[in-house]
């Protein structure tokens, strides 16, 4: 059965940090991993996807990184700002599985002015 | 265009009693996945329909059922309801012929059982 780990469960950074998000997970026979933002109560937002095949993937000042052999993941947030105080779940989906997501509990973030 | 919508937003039911809530994927997909997202939990699959059909489903018991109409909308139906079903109920639908990329999720149906 596939597990994902996101630790820690919270965290609180001063603006303009540069931070890691980890994600761990149990099964390295992964067919891809994505993550997400959630503000509070509300849905979640794709940020990036990662596809088996690939090691890494950047979006403005996200870096997602993904090794399958050891079964981690990090969000690297270049020059952090309170505007992405959310909550960042990562999911795993397995060949196969019809695009079925399995997610850690997430990890909430607060970037202090 | 719109993404996926979800209705209602909120929802307040008592133990017992039946609800019914529903999911307009997004434009072009045919795949409405449903998920239950506890209190500082991740979300945890419930089910996925394809086709009109319930093609996977996750760990939940069969209170909790489902239908996909021909266009592609969902209902999620929970009876008996307990305390704990209390939770936000997110939908995600694909693309068409694009199962295993990224899903989009609606904003989600916050219930409450009292």
């Amino acid at each position: 059965k596939q597990e994902v780990t996101q630790i820690p469960a919270a965290l609180s950074v001063p603006e303009g940090e540069n931070l890691v998000l980890n994600c761990s997970f149990t099964d390295s026979a992964i067919y891809n991993l994505q993550w997400f933002r959630q503000d509070p109560g509300k849905g979640l937002t794709s940020l990036l996807l990662i596809q088996s095949s690939q090691r890494e993937q950047t979006s403005g000042r996200l870096n997602a990184s993904l090794d399958k052999s050891s079964g981690r993941s990090t969000l690297y947030i270049a020059a952090s700002q309170p505007g992405d105080s959310a909550t960042y779940l990562c999911a795993v989906s397995l060949p196969g599985a019809n695009s079925k997501l399995t997610f850690g509990k997430g990890i909430t973030l607060s970037v202090r002015p | 265009d719109a993404g996926v919508t979800q209705s209602p937003t909120h929802l307040i039911k008592t133990r017992g009693q039946q609800v019914t809530l529903r999911c307009s994927p997004k434009s072009g997909h045919d795949t409405v996945s449903w998920y239950q997202q506890a209190l500082g939990q991740g979300p945890q699959f419930i089910f996925q329909y394809y086709e009109e059909e319930e093609r996977q489903r996750g760990n939940f018991p069969d209170r909790f059922s489902g239908h996909q109409f021909p266009n592609y909308s969902s209902e999620l139906n929970v009876n008996a309801l307990l305390l704990g079903d209390s939770a936000l109920y997110l939908c995600a639908s694909n693309p068409v012929g694009h199962h295993q990329e990224t899903q989009y999720f609606g904003p989600g149906t916050r219930l409450l059982v009292l």
